[in-house]
Parts: C-alpha cells; structure tokens; sequence
C-alpha cells in the first residue's frame, strides 16, 4: 500500500530558528513530490520536485529530493510568526493521483 | 479569475438527511478532486475526475456520490449522512501533472 509519512508531526519554535521537515514515502510509480503550507484555509502550493539532489528555493524555504532514500526534506530559515502553519508533504504517481502525509505543524513563538 | 470556488462553507446536518457540496473552477483545468481532511490524517482522496465526463472512486470513497457537470464543475453528495463524515471537504483542480489548487473547504457537522 503506497504510504507518506512526515516528521515530526508538530513542532514549536522561536522566532529566527531554523526548522528542518521530514518527509518519506513508499510509493509505486512515483512521478512527483509537493509541499503544501496551509494556514487557517486551503492549502497552498509550494514546492514540486521530480529529481534527486536539486534544490528547489524561495525565500527562506527550500526543500530536497533524496529518490534513493525515499525522501525529501523543507528547510524554513529565519522563522517568523507568519510560518506558522500546517505543511503537507504529497507524492504523485503515475495514477494521477496524490496520497499526502499526515502533515506537521509547526508554530513559531515570537 | 477567482480559482476554485466552494459552496457551502459551512453546513450542519442530522444524521440520514443528504446534501450536495459544490465546486467550481475558472482555470480551465481538466482534472478535480474531492478530499476531506481529518485531524492528524491529513487530506485522504474521495472520488477525483481527470477529465469531463470521467469519474474514480478514491481512498475513500463509501458514503459519497459524485458528477463532473461540466469541465467547470464538480459536486459531491452525501445521499444519507452519518456522524462519520463530520470533516473539512476540499476540492481541488490542477491542469500540470501534480500540482493541485484547492479551494477554501466547506466544514460540514453531521449530528
């Protein structure tokens, strides 16, 4: 059964720390993995990655694609209140279809 | 250009009694999908539609109907509620391979 597990599940900061997201997964024909940040609503987009070892980055965040480990990793650097927020972790198969983990949420203290 | 729109955004219900949640989309994109979100299990997949006129049944699809009415839209139905599918329902689109948009989520309450 294909499977997306993050951790941790919930983490609490302060303001300027550097927080590291864990996602892994089991998934057959796997095409694609996302991260999602959702706040009180929908969730929104953030990341697409398809290969190994290229860093996708915006800002403060950016994330990474490990295909032999099955993983992939979020960096937020310099948190600040407004990163507070649930971030989903998501991998596409060649079905079409997105199985998403359970999600971590992070709260950043000032 | 609004996205992807969701009605209603909140709703009660009594348990056995149906309802319709609606979903529109003005990005032009051919697949929608129907999730729910529960606390600490993230978003589980209903039923999704790659394209107008085509359905598939999700993760979790028991319980739920749906209909693509067109390329816009795309509803969900609960025939006979139950206090199991009290949850955040979210509907999403997307037109490059992956990458979905969701729309607000109606919170729906069975009794």
């Amino acid at each position: 059964e294909d499977k997306v597990v993050q951790s941790p599940l919930s983490l609490v900061v302060h303001e300027g720390d550097t927080v590291t997201l864990n996602c892994s997964y089991e998934v057959t024909n796997f095409r694609s993995l996302l991260w999602y940040k959702q706040e009180k609503k929908a969730p929104t987009f953030l990341f697409m990655l398809t290969s190994s070892g290229i860093e996708k980055k915006s800002g403060r965040l950016s994330s990474i694609l490990d295909k032999k480990e099955l993983s992939s990793i979020l960096n937020i650097t310099a948190t600040q209140t407004g990163d507070s927020a649930i971030y989903l972790c998501a991998v596409g198969s060649n079905t079409g279809k997105l199985i998403f983990g359970q999600g971590t949420t992070l709260q950043v203290k000032p | 250009n609004a996205g992807v729109t969701q009605t209603p955004k909140f709703q009660v219900l009594k348990t056995g009694q149906s309802m319709t949640l609606q979903c529109a989309q003005d990005m032009n994109h051919n697949s929608m999908y129907w999730y729910r979100q529960d606390p600490g299990m993230g978003l589980r997949l209903i039923y999704y539609s790659a394209s107008e006129g085509t359905t598939d049944k999700g993760e979790v699809p028991n319980g739920y109907n749906v209909s693509r009415l067109n390329k816009r839209e795309f509803s969900l139905r609960l025939e006979s509620a139950a206090p199991s599918q009290t949850s955040v329902y979210f509907c999403a689109s997307s037109e490059i391979a992956d990458t979905q948009y969701f729309g607000p989520g109606t919170r729906l309450t069975v009794l």
